[in-house]
């Protein structure tokens, strides 16, 4: 099985600098996602990490340490709009149907961003 | 944004009854999937399905089917429904299983309960 763990909750300030982090444990990792999730809307995709590293996406920048099981959602500049639930998904090998990859989400860290 | 409708948006039903929801996509692509969300679990997976008439069991398919007889069309049905089955479901396409090709696009969501 899989075993994704990320905070429930987190506040911070317009305008300032929020990390998101998540840690995993699985067999057959293959890359880990990060969604965006507004109340009473579906998740939209923001990045994707598959090799150790940063990778870096206007004010979104997504690392992952493959070696620790460990990522975060770096997003600067926050803006009240980024109030939203942020959704750590990792890819890992699915032993039945096609043999495909499947998502294994994590609980999801509700942000709010206050003034 | 990627093309993905689902049908009803919106639904209430009694125990017992049977519901059909439908996702529909104008993308061509080959994977689609069935996740529930709840309060303190996230996104689950209930079925995929990786090609016409080809699909598989997810983590929590027990008390659901599903079909696909076109490229464009995933059904999913609860055959008798159950209070349990109270949910948010979403629907999510994929281009492939590899690399970033397998970033998963969510659909609007329907909301269902079953009294």
């Amino acid at each position: 099985g899989q075993n994704i763990d990320q905070p429930t909750e987190m506040t911070a300030t317009e305008g300032a600098i929020v990390q998101i982090n998540c840690t995993y444990q699985t067999s057959g990792f293959n890359g880990l996602f990060w969604y965006q999730q507004h109340a009473g809307e579906a998740p939209t995709f923001l990045s994707y990490n598959v090799l150790d590293g940063l990778e870096e996406k206007g004010r979104f920048s997504s690392f992952l340490s493959r070696s620790k099981g460990y990522s975060y959602l770096l997003l600067k500049e926050l803006q009240m709009k980024d109030s939203a639930s942020y959704l750590c998904a990792v890819r890992a090998r699915s032993y039945s149907g096609a043999g495909s990859y499947q998502l294994t989400f994590g609980k999801g860290t509700k942000l709010s961003v206050i003034p | 944004d990627a093309g993905i409708t689902q049908s009803p948006r919106h639904k209430v039903t009694e125990t017992g009854t049977p519901v059909t929801l439908r996702c529909h996509q104008t993308e061509n692509h080959r994977y689609m999937y069935w996740y529930r969300q709840d309060p303190g679990h996230g996104l689950r997976l209930i079925h995929y399905s990786y090609g016409v008439k080809d699909t598989d069991k997810g983590e929590v398919s027990d008390g659901y089917s599903v079909s696909r007889s076109k490229t464009e069309d995933f059904l999913l049905t609860l055959e008798s429904a159950t209070s349990s089955q109270t949910s948010v479901y979403f629907c999510a396409i994929s281009e492939s299983t590899g690399g970033s090709a397998n970033t998963q696009y969510f659909g609007p969501g329907t909301r269902l309960l079953v009294l």
